[in-house]
């Protein structure tokens, strides 16, 4: 399988504790994407890299979270102090550059449960 | 931001019937406009899109219409089967990255 991958799929954690998700891209994407996704509603953008830089971070990212993707292949997503508010599913995605670059291919997400 | 809204939330079709789900959108920088479908417990999985320069796109029973004057634009799905039941979601991009999502159109057909 070529496609974004994502683990866990599923997540449960009590409420303050530390959590981290991995997303490994398509081969070659050097663009890689993370979405917040609550019930109901469509994905909301949180933070995209390109290679290992990380270019822009939404305002939903709040401190508690950190993305990293060090060697411009797999990124993490930490969730620190989980609080019942985190619980959604998290989507990553990845893009190829050039002008193909907007193309996003999505994973199948880590659903998250605070408890 | 760009914000991008969808309509209806839900809509129900006999099979074999036409679907029309529309957006729109309020930044006119936006210049790329995905379709994602959605299937429970997977992620949104792309099935059309159309670029700023183009009025529509056809890809066999699925069609995409731009109108930027207005700036809105459609998903037009003929001849539907079960297996189109999904949520489907609408999308546009400002520049090379950040999908900004409508609030997503549940879609079932009937047998």
């Amino acid at each position: 399988d070529t496609g974004v991958s994502q683990n866990p799929r599923h997540k449960i954690t009590k409420r303050g504790q530390n959590v981290t998700f991995r997303c490994d891209p398509i081969s070659e994407h050097n663009r890689l994407y993370w979405y917040r996704q609550t019930l109901g509603q469509g994905p909301e953008f949180l933070t995209y890299f390109q290679n290992e830089a990380q270019l822009e971070k939404s305002r939903l990212l709040s401190d508690r979270f950190s993305a990293e993707r060090p060697k411009g292949s797999f990124s993490t997503l930490e969730i620190q102090r989980t609080e019942q508010g985190d619980s959604a599913m998290y989507l990553c995605a990845s893009s190829p550059g050039g002008g193909a670059g907007n193309i996003q291919y999505f994973g199948a997400g880590t659903r998250l449960s605070v408890l | 931001g760009e914000n991008v809204e969808q309509h209806p939330s839900t809509l129900s079709v006999q099979e074999g019937d036409s679907a029309v789900i529309k957006c729109t959108y309020s930044d006119s920088a936006s210049n790329y406009f995905p379709w994602y479908k959605q299937e429970l417990g997977k992620g949104p999985q792309l099935i059309i899109d159309i670029r700023s320069n183009v009025g529509e796109k056809k890809d066999q029973r699925i069609a995409v219409t731009l109108n930027k004057t207005a700036k809105h634009f459609s998903l037009h799905i003929t001849e539907t089967q079960p297996e189109d039941s999904a949520v489907y979601f609408c999308a546009g991009v400002r520049y090379d990255y950040k999908l900004s999502f409508g609030a997503g159109t549940t879609v079932t057909v009937r047998a």
